[in-house]
């Protein structure tokens, strides 16, 4: 069982350049979710979807672009990479609706991007 | 909004010692609260979660943690540490929309 995937593991960027992180999951799960880690910080929501064709804004969009055009794949883009955006970045998923709130979130083995 | 706070940047205890990793949350309903560890250049693993059916919650590797109300507290123990709990710890509560709030994280440090 594979459960999140993200690729590619490590990415390096000169400023400016842009790129598709690509997470998938074979869980059938509704909501998907990026997060980026930074020291001391924790893990910070950038976009979520709660379902293919539906996305919001986390808490640190600016940036970043998501799409939701399957219910297994959330891919995340940077527009024009700059070095504020090195952070390793986890792809989340899980159930959701009522009476799945207390279900857990899978993540990925992140990708970790750094922007010169 | 929800928010979290985990006291202690970095937590080091010795091999055998009692771990203590603390979490505060803020809610004004029932939270649904979880404990998630991260090792090295991994991803999160969950460790347990508080689901109201009891207050004292048993995870994995020995690690428990107890649901305080009235302190508005999930802390994380366990009885004696071991080299391999060396990791990150991260409480995090659920939100509304199924949006996971994270504290900040405890970097554990288990010494020989």
């Amino acid at each position: 069982n594979a459960g999140v995937t993200q690729t590619p593991k490590f990415q390096v960027l000169k400023t400016g350049q842009s790129m598709t992180l690509q997470c998938a999951q074979d869980m059938n799960h509704e909501y998907m979710s990026w997060y980026r880690q930074d020291p001391g910080m924790g893990l910070r929501l950038i976009h979520y979807s709660v379902g293919a064709g539906i996305t919001d804004q986390g808490e640190v969009p600016n940036g970043y672009n998501v799409s939701r055009s399957t219910t297994e794949d959330f891919p995340l883009r940077l527009l024009s990479a700059a070095p504020s955006q090195t952070s390793v970045y986890f792809c989340a998923s899980s159930l959701t609706g009522l009476g799945k709130l207390n279900t857990e979130a899978f993540f990925g083995q992140g990708t970790r991007l750094t922007v010169v | 909004a929800q928010s979290v706070t985990q006291l202690g940047s970095h937590v080091s205890v010795s091999e055998g010692a009692l771990v203590l990793l603390r979490c505060n949350y803020s809610s004004s309903v029932p939270p649904y609260l979880f404990w998630y560890v991260q090792y090295p250049n991994q991803g999160l693993q969950l460790l347990l979660k508080y689901t109201s059916a009891a207050t004292l919650v048993k995870g994995i590797n020995g690690f428990e943690a107890e649901f305080k109300k009235s302190e508005t507290s999930f802390h994380l123990t366990k009885p004696s540490a071991h080299m391999s709990d060396a990791a990150e710890y991260f409480c995090a509560v659920r939100e509304g929309g199924n949006k996971l709030v994270f504290g900040a994280g405890t970097i554990l440090r288990v010494k020989s």
